[in-house]
């Protein structure tokens, strides 16, 4: 099974400051990253897949990079809205064996 | 618009088996992977498995296999996930997610999440 590990556990920032998450696999996973935002009481959204892709609808504020085994999540500068619980998913097996990080609360300073 | 639906919350005591279903709507559902996710209270999100809807092919994460079936109903657009012998760490919610386009295997669209509760 791939581990994905994510740093920091949490992370304490203000309003318009620039926040980087980190992702580290077990091993080699490509390019097959996604992140999710998870709100309090609310399911998941996709922010990015294939590492850089954002999805659908998802501000140019949020960015993804990496390949390999380290991923990283960048939010330019942080809106009130993007304080919540920050996922990496790696899904890069077959037959699909999936694993989630452990999260990144990302908290207002 | 895609709309996953799931059934009601469950309390179901030790050694039981819980169904939670997940109504599929608004795409063809024989296009799109169907994954399940649970999270226990306040804590992070695990991967529970996934099958294709056409094929009918499954997977699951390795602490859950022998004990979960995934299956799905094509007629209805709705895929269920029946997982078995529960204890109370299994208490979590559970979410189902559709791929996020065709042939991608990770989650776009969600479910609400169907809480299952495990307690004598």
């Amino acid at each position: 099974e791939t581990v994905m590990t994510q740093s920091p556990a949490t992370l304490s920032l203000s309003p318009g400051e620039r926040a980087t998450l980190s992702c580290r696999a077990s091993q080699s996973v490509g390019s097959s990253v996604a992140w999710y935002q998870q709100i309090p009481g609310q399911a998941p959204r996709l922010l990015i897949y294939g590492a850089s892709i954002r999805a659908s609808g998802i501000p140019a504020r949020f960015s993804g990079s990496g390949s390999g085994t380290d991923f990283t999540l960048s939010i330019s500068s942080l809106q009130s809205e993007d304080f919540a619980v920050y996922y990496c998913f790696q899904y890069n097996n077959w037959p699909p064996s999936h694993t989630f990080g452990q999260g990144t609360k990302l908290e207002i300073k | 618009q895609v709309q996953l639906v799931q059934s009601g919350a469950e309390v179901k005591k030790p050694g039981a088996s819980v169904k939670v279903s997940c109504k599929a709507s608004g795409y063809s559902f024989i296009d799109y992977d169907i994954n399940w996710v649970r999270q226990t209270s306040g804590q992070g999100l695990e991967w529970v498995g996934w099958m294709n809807p056409e094929s009918g092919n499954t997977a699951s994460a390795q602490k859950f296999q022998g004990r979960v079936t995934l299956t799905a109903d094509t007629s209805i657009s709705t895929a269920y996930m029946d997982l078995s012998s529960l204890t109370s760490d299994d208490s979590a919610v559970y979410f189902c997610a559709s791929g996020a386009s065709r042939a991608a295997s990770y989650p776009g669209h969600w479910g609400q999440g169907t809480p299952v509760t495990v307690s004598s």
